[in-house]
Parts: structure tokens; C-alpha cells; sequence
């Protein structure tokens, strides 16, 4: 029972122009929402977080984005940089204040093409 | 402060031997969780502590897995009887209660049985 679902393994980007990463949920007592990016041989890195309350939160080149009916949240790196790559994992949590128990997607390889 | 560490960075074990992962995690958080990692997936959700309290277990974690944080400081991960497919990454995060900006993992521990 995949509770959230990444449904592109890979993508691949020229550098500066936009990444657009999904995710899919299908438990409805989700409400808060993360995005972690992780290198090779290192743990997951916290990058940006939305509560059920907002539908946008932006961070510098970050924003998420959340429609709660489509069940749905998208993550936009603007402008993508090399520096970029890496994988990014979605995560979903009980808990409008914050993470409690996480359950992540499986994870999707952004590559930036210089 | 140094983030979370995990010790050690890798495992190898032979089929039915007991291991133990350690995790330190930053000093001021009262909550800390351990997660495992497979190849092509996102991290699953183990078990979860609130000082010394463990509050939840995962269904993953059969009886030949126990955690403990018995000072609520460090935790310990001990898998009895290795069997193959425990073969993983072991993540060890924490935070300062249900954290807004996520939580900190630390770079896992990467268990190999043979």
C-alpha cells in the first residue's frame, strides 16, 4: 500500500530552466508535507516544507505547491543549477505543525544537464 | 554541533549474526527515529522515541529488531539473526518535538548480510 507515490523515476533538465517534481498521496489524514534531497552516501536533507492550510511556500529557487483535492503536491526548482542533482523524496505526515512520522515516496533522480 | 552521527558508516555480517547501529543525535532533541532504506525506494518508518519513551513501531519491525534510548540521549538498533533481507541503509534522524522544518538524518548505517 503505497500511501505516496512518485511516479517519475528520473528527469532530466537543462541548467536554468525549471525542474518540476511530483507527488502523489492517496491518505487524505495527511497534512503536512515535505521535500527531502539526498546525495549519494549521504542521509536525506531537509528542503522545504507545506502545512494543509497553504496551498504555496516558497524558499529562494523553492516553492511547493499543494492541491489538497487532487490529493497532489509539486515541488519547482527555479532557476535548476548543477548542484541540483541529486534525489529528491517527498514525505507526508499526520501533524499540521510538523513531521511526526514520515512515510516517503520512492524518490525521484533530478539531473541538471549544464 | 555536529549533526546527527551514525556509527558505524557500514556493516558487513554474515547470515544469522546479531548486529547493533548506534545513533547520536543532536544534542538538544527529544525525538528520535529510525527509518530503513532499500535500493530504489524511499526511506520506511521503523520506530520513533520521545526522550527514552518509545512511542511507535512500525509492523516492519519484526521481534528479532528492538531499539532502545535508554538515557534519552543515544540509541542503539540491534537486528538478532540477520537474514539477507535486512540488508539496507539504516537512517537515524531527530528533532526538537514535531519540527516545522523537518528532521535531521544523519548518513545511515549501510548493512550488507551474506
Amino acid at each position: 500500500d503505497q500511501q505516496v507515490k512518485q511516479n517519475s523515476p528520473s528527469l532530466s533538465v537543462q541548467e536554468g530552466r525549471i525542474s518540476i517534481l511530483n507527488c502523489d498521496y492517496t491518505n487524505s489524514m495527511f497534512d503536512y508535507f515535505l521535500w527531502y534531497k539526498k546525495y549519494p552516501a549521504e542521509g536525506p536533507t531537509f528542503l522545504i516544507s507545506i502545512s494543509s492550510i497553504k496551498d504555496k511556500n516558497e524558499d529562494g529557487r523553492f516553492t511547493v505547491f499543494l492541491n489538497k483535492s487532487a490529493k497532489h503536491l509539486s515541488l519547482h526548482i527555479v532557476p535548476s543549477q548543477p548542484g541540483d542533482s541529486a534525489v529528491y523524496f517527498c514525505a507526508a505526515s499526520r501533524g499540521i505543525q510538523g513531521a511526526q512520522k514520515l512515510v516517503f515516496g520512492q524518490g525521484t533522480r533530478l539531473t541538471i544537464n549544464p | 554541533d555536529t549533526g546527527v552521527s551514525q556509527n558505524p558508516r557500514h556493516k558487513i555480517t554474515k547470515r544469522g549474526q546479531n548486529v547493533t547501529f548506534r545513533c547520536d543525535p543532536i544534542s538538544e532533541h527529544n525525538r528520535l527515529y529510525w527509518y530503513r532504506q532499500t535500493l530504489g525506494q524511499g526511506p520506511e518508518f521503523l520506530t520513533y522515541f520521545q526522550n527514552e519513551a518509545q512511542l511507535e513501531k512500525s509492523r516492519l519491525l519484526s521481534d528479532r529488531f528492538s531499539a532502545e534510548r535508554p538515557k534519552g540521549s543515544f540509541s542503539t538498533l540491534e537486528i538478532q539473526r540477520t537474514e539477507q533481507g535486512d540488508s539496507a541503509m539504516y537512517l537515524c534522524a531527530s528533532s526538537l518535538g514535531q519540527a516545522s522544518g523537518g528532521y535531521t538524518f544523519g548518513s545511515g548505517t549501510r548493512l550488507t548480510v551474506v
